[in-house]
């Protein structure tokens, strides 16, 4: 079965601070990977996305992510947190053979002024 | 580009009601939209898949009974729910695919409380 996790409820960073969000997936075929991100009370925004390609995707907002196949990771990062990157991320991975996908549960990031 | 939006934003019903919510394309053709519930604090759970002229695909545990969604044209969704009760109270998100396959567009949301 296909499924992405993201094993940390909340991360908390200082202002200034690299930032990582964690994502794991289990896929069939090739991944699609996916990062959005979500402010209270609204819909998701895109961040970046892994198809096919360079390993580093670069996204909007300073963040980046690195596909790692041999650890089925696409940890998302940022060299240095603002107090308003602190939402809620999402990861998701599309479900092979359709359009739709599967999300993780969220990590709410936390940026400390 | 590729901007969805939803209507209404918010809305309060009676139990025993029915409401619409409806999601646009605002700049796209949108052949493939999609519906999503999210409970307080928790992921985004695929309700069903819109595609434009046919029947919703509805994933498993989902009354299709109860949220009906009509998907006429390649720019408009809705997603009516029927009978509402306080259980249905929750927050709708849509989705719609563009050209592009594989990334999907957010809409902003629907607050539905149902009283």
């Amino acid at each position: 079965a296909q499924s992405v996790a993201q094993p940390e409820d909340q991360v908390n960073v200082a202002e200034g601070n690299p930032l990582t969000v964690k994502c794991t997936y289990s896929v069939s075929g090739n991944p699609y990977l996916f990062w959005y991100v979500q402010y209270p009370n609204r819909g998701l925004q895109f961040l970046l996305k892994y198809i096919t390609g360079d390993n580093l995707v670069k996204g909007s907002y300073g963040f980046e992510a690195e596909f790692n196949k041999s650890q089925t990771s696409f940890h998302l990062k940022k060299p240095s947190a603002l107090v308003s990157d602190s939402a809620l991320y999402f990861c998701a991975v599309r479900v092979y053979g359709t359009y739709k996908y599967i999300f993780g549960t969220g990590t709410r990031l936390k940026v400390l002024a | 580009g590729a901007v969805v939006s939803q209507h209404p934003s918010r809305v309060i019903c009676k139990s025993g009601t029915s409401v619409k919510i409806e999601c646009r394309s605002l700049d796209f053709q949108a052949t493939t939209m999609f519906w999503y519930r999210q409970f307080p604090k928790k992921s985004l759970m695929l309700m069903a898949t819109s595609n434009e002229g046919s029947k919703a695909t509805y994933e498993q545990g989902v009354e299709k009974d109860k949220f009906l969604i009509n998907h006429a044209s390649l720019t408009l969704s809705t997603l009516t729910v029927t009978s509402a009760h306080p259980e249905d109270s929750s927050f709708y998100i849509c989705s719609a695919r563009a050209g592009t396959p594989y990334e999907q567009y957010f809409g902003p949301g629907t607050r539905l409380t149902v009283t």
